[in-house]
């Protein structure tokens, strides 16, 4: 069963870029039947689609965040990384990483997620 | 832009049927999933594409998509039940969440 696990700096000062790594276990990401996506959510507050990504390589963003996002994938460490520039106070959250089926178009399974503190 | 509204809350007696909404121009057009939250948790997927249940999402747990309304129904509803709901369709490449609601059972 495939399992999901983001890492990165729980701490990030304000104008910095936070980076974030999930790293996909039980599963490969080449396997070509998924996407590979990101979602945070606010304190309190409800979801919001990132970024996805396919093994090959190509990148679908949110329009809202688009200008400040960066999806990329590591298909020999079976991983891949977020990058949000220019953080500011509103970028704090809980980031989730997903899967996201070829099949389906459904997130299935997301990883336990990651709280992110902008602050100085 | 396109977007998604659901109730910010719903309260339901135990073993009552709750029904929660999703509301979007033409909504009944594209595919809606559900996804519940509990307190301290992530999310997790309780309907795909309008109407299916993932493996082990019990039967009582069904949606439906019509109009410009999806609707998620839990009948029998258990204290197990009560969570944040989301509602989640694609816009083209674009996923969008619905802003949630949170499912009271007493």
């Amino acid at each position: 069963q495939v399992q999901l696990q983001e890492s990165g700096p729980g701490l990030v000062k304000p104008s910095q870029t936070l980076s974030l790594t999930c790293t996909v276990s039980g599963d490969s990401i080449s396997s070509g039947d998924s996407y590979w996506s990101w979602i945070r959510q606010p304190p309190g507050k409800g979801l919001e689609y990132i970024a996805y990504i396919y093994y090959s390589g190509s990148t679908y963003y949110s329009p809202s965040l688009k200008s400040r996002v960066s999806i990329s994938v590591d298909t020999s460490r079976n991983e891949f990384s977020l990058t949000v520039r220019s953080v500011t106070f509103a970028d704090t959250a809980v980031y989730y990483c997903a899967r996201v089926w070829s099949s389906s178009w459904a997130f299935d399974p997301w990883g336990q997620g990651t709280l992110v503190t902008v602050s100085s | 832009s396109y977007e998604l509204t659901q109730p910010p809350s719903v309260s339901v007696s135990p073993g009552q049927t709750a029904s929660i909404t999703c509301s979007g121009d033409k909504l009944g057009n594209k595919y809606t999933f559900w996804y519940h939250q509990k307190p301290g948790q992530s999310p997790v997927l309780v309907i795909y594409q309008n109407n299916k249940r993932p493996s082990g999402i019990p039967e009582r747990i069904s949606g439906a998509n019509s109009g410009n309304t999806a609707t998620l129904t839990i009948s029998g509803t258990q204290t197990m039940d009560e969570a944040d709901y989301y509602c989640q369709a694609w816009d083209g490449s674009t996923a969008l969440f619905g802003g949630g609601t949170k499912l009271t059972v007493l």
